[in-house]
């Protein structure tokens, strides 16, 4: 059991470019959830994501934020246009089927935007 | 939605000694209550949890106690070691309904010294 993966660890964009970070869910979880860890803050969320769902995205920016969960490969989320205040690390966590508890965390990707 | 609120936000001890980090939280309807531990550039592990039936679960070094009526709970680290040192954060969510993601408190950094 490999765990969540997240890939990249680590993620240079600059101004205005587009972020893509992917996350896979341990195996035969089934839902996913993404959190953005600012420094010296908490964990914020941001999505929770089922196979080809989006359950509840109210932490989410309304620009240039978006997130999936295809029925095939990983979740990715995506920012568009990034600007420096998305530097962050984002962690993805995942649950098995019908428990929205008992979260494995992976390793996260820390975004730094130049 | 549910918001929780955590303290101290930093808290130092020396080796031995007992450490107490407390939380509170808004929904009534929260019934899970996990506490992570992360240590510098590492991902958030889950170390103890408790759900609203129970007041109180002890793992060892580590219990938390959880008092429903007045919506708060708190993690106890006894005999704490060097290795206790890492930012610790609790979190809730109301685990019936499969549309509801934990939400974190914004963590305490923990240091033991010896």
């Amino acid at each position: 059991n490999a765990g969540v993966m997240q890939n990249p660890r680590h993620l240079v964009r600059r101004r205005g470019q587009e972020a893509r970070l992917r996350c896979s869910p341990v195996k035969g979880h089934s839902h996913v959830y993404w959190y953005r860890q600012l420094p010296e803050e908490g964990l914020k969320f941001m999505v929770y994501l089922q196979k080809e769902n989006i359950i509840d995205e109210s932490g989410m920016p309304k620009e240039r934020f978006s997130a999936e969960f295809p029925k095939e490969g990983p979740s990715i989320l995506r920012i568009q246009q990034v600007v420096r205040g998305d530097s962050a690390a984002y962690f993805c966590a995942s649950s098995p089927p019908n428990q929205n508890y008992g979260y494995t965390f992976g390793s996260g990707t820390r975004l730094t935007v130049v | 939605g549910e918001n929780v609120e955590q303290h101290p936000s930093t808290l130092s001890v020396q080796e031995g000694d007992s450490a107490v980090i407390k939380c509170t939280y808004s929904d009534s309807a929260s019934n899970y209550f996990p506490w992570y531990k992360q240590e510098l550039g590492k991902r958030p592990q889950l170390i103890i949890d408790i759900r609203s039936n129970v007041g109180e679960k002890k793992d060892q070094r580590i219990a938390v106690t959880l008092n429903k009526t007045a919506k708060h709970f708190s993690l106890h680290i006894t005999e704490t070691q060097p290795e206790d040192s890492a930012v610790y954060f609790c979190a809730a969510s109301e685990t019936n309904q499969a549309g509801t993601a934990l939400i974190f408190g914004k963590g305490t950094t923990l240091s033991v010294s010896s």
